[in-house]
């Protein structure tokens, strides 16, 4: 019961380091997901991709890349870690659109720039 | 543009009682899907409930229920014989069928008092 699995937990970056966060899910689903949480808001959408090969951008794609080689996997990439990019960042997988649309999140990782 | 408003930063109730969550949203889309989601200190985004717009019926999971009044675009969540175990923050999230994100409130903080 694995479901979706994202590392590491956690991660302090210095400013200018790049990093990739890990995100794969064993429940075949099309649908894949990045969101960030600020403090003491909701999640918003960073990219998603639709399948294997197809990406596209959210409502805060900035400082962010991502790219989807397979069904399981959607590792998110930072290539220039800046103080704003301090976050959780939270991956998610679902069905689709002709499902029931419920989008099922992994444990999240909490990132720190300094 | 689609908003999810939760009104309530915080709230309290008594083992055993019952308490209510509010959520409004803002939407031209006729066809779209509400949740909400659970968040404990652990972090972890936890399903709660989902209603899809046109099934008038409100959803029932367990002691959670929820009130939809779609022409008012309101959807509250109803927690009854509240648990200590159901202190977190409570998420209402709105999707429409045609989109991808979803689209989150800023949260209710709920605390279980013995």
């Amino acid at each position: 019961n694995a479901g979706v699995t994202q590392t590491p937990k956690f991660r302090i970056l210095k400013i200018g380091q790049s990093m990739t966060l890990q995100c794969t899910q064993d429940m075949n689903h099309n649908y894949m997901y990045w969101y960030r949480q600020d403090p003491g808001m909701g999640l918003k959408l960073i990219y998603y991709s639709v399948g294997a090969g197809i990406t596209d951008k959210g409502e805060v794609p900035n400082g962010y890349n991502v790219s989807r080689s397979t069904t399981e996997d959607f590792p998110l990439r930072l290539e220039l870690a800046a103080p704003s990019q301090t976050s959780v960042y939270f991956c998610a997988s679902s069905y689709g659109t002709s499902g029931s649309r419920v989008q099922y999140f992994g444990a999240g990782t909490r990132l720190s720039v300094l | 543009a689609q908003t999810v408003t939760q009104s309530q930063p915080e709230m309290s109730v008594q083992e055993a009682e019952t308490v209510t969550l509010s959520c409004t949203y803002d939407t031209s889309e006729s066809d779209y899907y509400l949740f909400w989601y659970k968040q404990p200190p652990s972090r972890q985004m936890i399903l709660v409930i989902r209603q899809e717009a046109y099934k008038q019926q409100n959803a029932t999971e367990n002691r959670f229920s929820v009130n939809f009044q779609k022409a008012a675009k309101s959807f509250s969540l109803k927690i009854s014989d509240s648990q200590l175990g159901d202190a977190a923050m409570y998420f209402c999230a709105y999707i429409p069928n045609s989109g991808y994100a979803l689209n989150f409130g800023k949260g209710t903080s709920l605390l279980v008092t013995p």
